[in-house]
C-alpha cells in the first residue's frame, strides 16, 4: 500500500464549479499535512497546510480526518488558472522531517 | 531573497558520464533535501541533509551522492550516469513549520 494515495485523475470542470479531491495516508503518526500544488514541468509550491479542525484560505478549504486517515482539498468557483496537479503530502518520518508526497490529481479547469 | 535555485535547468549526459547539479538556498534553513520525479510520478527522496556536515540516504540513493560544506549549498554529485537516472531533479528546504520550499528543478536526459 502507498503511504500517500491519490485519485490521479483527471478531474475535467467547467470554471465556476466546485471540485474537490481526496487523499488516504497510512502512517497514523503523521504530524503534519500539506496540500501543494504542481504546475506542468514546475517545481511543486506549497497552497496551503491543513490543520485538524480544517482550513480555508480564500476558495480553498482543507479538512484532516485522523480518524480515517483522510485529508481533502475544496476549491469553490474554479478558474482557468487553478488548472494543475494537487500534491497531498504528509509528514511520515519525523527523525527526516522529510515529507511523502502523493503523485498528485490533475484538475483541468475548462471555460 | 532568491528562495532555492539550482542549476543547470537542463543537462543532456551520455551513459557514464558525471556531473553535479547545484542547489543553494538564502533563507538560513538546516534541513535541505534532494528528490526526484519521474513522469506521471510523486516526488522521491533521494537524500537529506539536517545541517552542515551531515546528510543521510533517502528512498533511492543509489547512484548519487551529496555533501554539505555550508549551510547555503546542497549540491547532488551523479557519477556513472545511467538512462534510469533521466528524471526531473528538485532541491527543496525545510521551513520553521515543516513545510518545503522547493527550487525550479533541473530536467536531466541521460542518453
Amino acid at each position: 500500500r502507498k503511504e500517500v494515495e491519490q485519485d490521479p485523475g483527471p478531474f475535467n470542470v467547467p470554471e465556476g464549479a466546485t471540485v474537490a479531491f481526496n487523499c488516504t495516508y497510512s502512517n497514523s503518526a503523521s504530524q503534519s499535512f500539506f496540500w501543494y500544488r504542481q504546475d506542468c514541468r514546475k517545481e511543486p509550491k506549497l497552497l496551503m497546510s491543513v490543520y485538524s479542525s480544517g482550513n480555508e484560505d480564500g476558495r480553498f478549504t482543507a479538512q484532516l480526518n485522523r480518524a480515517s486517515q483522510y485529508i481533502s482539498l475544496l476549491i469553490r468557483d474554479s478558474k482557468l488558472s487553478d488548472s494543475a496537479t494537487y500534491l497531498c503530502v504528509v509528514n511520515g518520518d519525523t527523525g527526516r522531517r522529510a515529507l511523502t508526497f502523493g503523485s498528485g490529481t490533475r484538475l483541468q479547469v475548462q471555460p | 531573497n532568491a528562495g532555492v535555485t539550482q542549476t543547470p535547468k537542463f543537462r543532456i549526459l551520455k551513459i557514464g558520464q558525471s556531473m553535479t547539479l547545484q542547489c543553494t538556498q538564502d533563507m538560513n534553513h538546516n534541513y535541505m533535501y534532494w528528490y526526484r520525479q519521474d513522469p506521471g510520478m510523486g516526488l522521491k527522496l533521494i537524500y537529506y541533509s539536517v545541517g552542515a556536515g551531515i546528510t543521510d540516504k533517502g528512498e533511492v540513493p543509489n547512484g548519487y551522492n551529496v555533501s554539505r560544506s555550508t549551510t547555503e549549498d546542497f549540491p547532488l554529485r551523479l557519477e556513472l550516469a545511467a538512462p534510469s537516472q533521466t528524471s526531473v531533479y528538485f532541491c527543496a528546504s525545510r521551513g520553521p513549520a515543516n513545510e518545503q520550499f522547493f527550487g525550479p528543478g533541473t530536467r536531466l536526459t541521460v542518453l
